[in-house]
């Protein structure tokens, strides 16, 4: 079973509508979450992190942590065609000094 | 300069040369780390320094060989690769690897430096 996994997609939303962005993990000790995005020959930027149970909102974007069902989600509203990007998610592994990344899922907002 | 800096942006190497990748960042942090990426395969982390201590080793390959002199400064060595390992090197860095605040762990990263071997 991999460490992280996400959805490769790729998923294609139409502009206005809610992407919604899906991440399991393994590590039912993980305390730490993170969404990155990643543009076409870009390097990965933050959007945000989670570590407590529930939904944290940071204008469009809404991130939703169960750690009982080990799972965690992005949510962006009215979506753009600027949010097209690769989207990747990372958990802290518990006692480890690293990020463990899932391969990334691809979204593409259609005018 | 600001943030994390990655030179050389590209490199095309053949399979006998040496050749090194250089980051700095000019965060104040105090872990940095090296990350492959590859087409269709998630980010590989494959080392971590913490206070210029190296703290993970992911099995890389002894052709990649990692240095830290101090807490701004990150190389990686590269010598008789394959061309398997040609892919995109992502340096990061954090404010404390160790730390379990969430806020202590978040990546910045740097542009990349893309290999090519030929």
């Amino acid at each position: 079973q991999k460490e992280v996994e996400q959805n490769s997609g790729p998923l294609s939303v139409p502009e206005g509508a809610i992407a919604s962005l899906n991440c399991t993990y393994s590590d039912r000790g993980s305390q730490s979450f993170f969404w990155y995005r990643q543009y076409s020959g870009k390097s990965p930027e933050l959007i945000m992190f989670i570590y407590s149970n529930g939904d944290k909102e940071d204008g469009r974007f809404t991130a939703q942590l169960n750690k009982a069902s080990q799972y965690v989600s992005l949510l962006i509203r009215d979506s753009q065609p600027s949010d097209s990007a690769t989207y990747l998610c990372a958990v802290k592994i518990q006692g480890a000094q690293k990020l463990v990344f899932g391969q990334g899922t691809r979204l593409t907002i259609n005018p | 300069e600001t943030g994390v800096t990655q030179t050389p942006r590209h490199l095309v190497m053949g399979m006998t040369n040496k050749k090194s990748l250089k980051c700095e960042q000019h965060l104040g942090h105090n872990a940095m780390y090296w990350y492959k990426q590859s087409a269709k395969k998630p980010l590989e982390l494959m080392f971590v320094y913490n206070f210029k201590e190296q703290t993970e080793n992911n099995s890389v390959p002894s052709r990649f060989s990692p240095e830290c002199p101090n807490s701004s400064h990150l190389f990686l060595h590269l010598h008789t690769l394959q061309p398997e390992d040609s892919a995109l090197y992502l340096c990061a860095s954090s404010q404390d690897g160790a730390s379990g605040a969430s806020g202590a762990n978040v990546l910045t990263f740097g542009a990349g430096s893309r290999l090519t071997v030929l």
